[in-house]
């Protein structure tokens, strides 16, 4: 178990609805990742934060966002639902700062879109 | 940008069989490495990692990889494999120092191990 946690762990929207996830970090962890896991296919990664600001962006659009929190936690918002964004949603956080780490992962959001 | 090849994508093999999992990387630069086990139903664990010095890491669970920076490879390793070791493996590499473009993650191998 990591102390990563995130909520909801399912969820199903309509297509060009809104949805918003949530993580939690890991004690003493100021560095969200998030993350997108297609069906048969290996994490992407969308986007990092860092003091509350994001600070690394992968190949996702804009409708993809997020917020970090003062203790640390993040949110992921995604707008303008469509089907291909179906997956499961993964969170890891990781202590910035020191110039080698890991990341620790949350058992992720499943989400499907109807 | 960075690239990561798993050469298998499903792999099946009897208990005690010895196993392993290829895995290339496409960087220009220093990278960091890492072998992420993701079992049925769990979140994604960290088998092992490497950052720098003897090219040959241990992990946990007897897992062992080679990092050979000629080959721009980094395979995973285990002398002789049980049941519970079936599960996704996934090889991943970042940029040292942050890693502010996150984790790039190949696409998976499952691996069967039949009792």
């Amino acid at each position: 178990e990591t102390g990563v946690t995130q909520s909801p762990t399912h969820l199903i929207k309509t297509r060009g609805q809104q949805v918003t996830l949530r993580c939690s970090s890991q004690s003493g962890h100021n560095t969200v990742s998030w993350y997108q896991q297609a069906l048969g296919q290996g994490p992407q990664f969308i986007f990092q934060y860092y003091r509350e600001e994001e600070n690394g962006r992968g190949n996702f659009p804009p409708r993809f966002s997020g917020l970090q929190f003062p203790n640390y936690s993040s949110e992921l918002n995604v707008n303008a639902l469509e089907l291909d964004d179906s997956a499961l949603y993964l969170c890891a956080s990781s202590p910035m700062g020191q110039m080698n780490t890991e990341a620790f992962f949350g058992q992720g959001t499943r989400l499907t879109v109807v | 940008a960075q690239s990561v090849s798993q050469h298998n994508h499903h792999v099946i093999l009897s208990e005690a069989a010895s196993l392993e999992l290829g895995c290339n990387y496409s960087y220009g630069g220093t990278v960091n490495l890492f072998w992420y086990v993701q079992y049925p139903g769990q979140h994604l664990q960290l088998l092992l990692k490497y950052f720098s010095g003897d090219p040959l890491v241990k992990g946990i669970k007897g897992f062992e990889a080679e990092f050979i920076k000629s080959k721009f490879s980094f395979n995973l390793r285990k002398p002789s494999v049980q049941w519970s070791d079936t599960a996704e493996y996934f090889c991943a590499v970042n940029a040292p120092g942050g890693g502010a473009d996150g984790l790039t993650f190949g696409k998976g191998t499952h691996l069967i191990i039949q009792p």
